[in-house]
């Protein structure tokens, strides 16, 4: 069974102290590696794909990183506006039907304070 | 622009009173996802459609149907709403290109039970 374990659970940070999120996962065969950002009451919002080991991608004040077991966000001199949570979720084709689905961990709630 | 639309935002329903939820695109992508989100929770995958092949998770109760009357449309039923089951639904979409921008996700439904 695919698995994918955020932390922190939560992470609170002054406006423009870096910290990174963690995200390990266990899946049969990867199709990809993404991060998510879900404010309050709404749906995820895409941030980066990765696909294999020593990737990396950036987007503003983000960071993404892989490596074989886990991937990392890096948030370099964060915003108040960068508060939400950060999911991460893997791609793995489904046992049925065809496609892929994502599995989900459970997020990193990010609080960033003027 | 394009998206998924989910109807209604917020829904309450009674305990044991069928319910149904309501998600349409205007993407005209293959695959429609349902997921279920419970506070601080990771979204858990309940089905998927690739076209108007069903296929549901091995661990999605019973009480939780689907149907996909055409491309656009997907319906989520609760049969017998416990209070369990209270949480946001969110329907969302892929294109199969495997890619993380090729999932858009609705806005969501939150649903309460009383």
């Amino acid at each position: 069974e695919d698995q994918v374990t955020q932390s922190p659970e939560a992470l609170r940070l002054q406006e423009g102290e870096s910290s990174s999120l963690n995200c390990s996962y266990t899946v049969s065969g990867l199709r990809g590696l993404f991060w998510y950002r879900q404010d309050p009451g709404k749906g995820p919002e895409f941030l980066f794909t990765l696909y294999s080991a020593g990737e990396e991608k950036e987007k503003e004040r983000l960071k993404a990183t892989l490596t074989k077991k886990e991937s990392f966000l890096h948030i370099t001199a964060p915003k108040p506006e960068d508060s939400a949570t950060y999911l991460c979720a893997v791609q793995a084709p489904t046992l049925t039907g065809g496609g892929n689905k994502l599995t989900f961990g459970t997020g990193t709630q990010l609080k960033v304070e003027l | 622009d394009a998206m998924v639309i989910q109807n209604p935002r917020y829904q309450v329903t009674q305990f044991g009173k069928p319910v149904t939820l309501s998600c349409s695109q205007t993407l005209n992508h293959n695959v429609m996802y349902w997921y279920q989100q419970k506070s601080s929770q990771a979204p858990k995958l309940l089905f998927h459609y690739y076209d108007k092949d069903f296929n549901n998770e091995a661990d999605t109760p019973d009480n939780f149907q689907s149907r996909r009357p055409n491309t656009s449309f997907c319906f989520l039923d609760i049969r017998s709403p416990g209070l369990g089951d209270a949480a946001m639904y969110l329907c969302a979409t892929s294109d199969l290109r495997g890619r993380g921008d090729g999932y858009t996700f609705g806005s969501g439904t939150r649903l309460t039970v009383v």
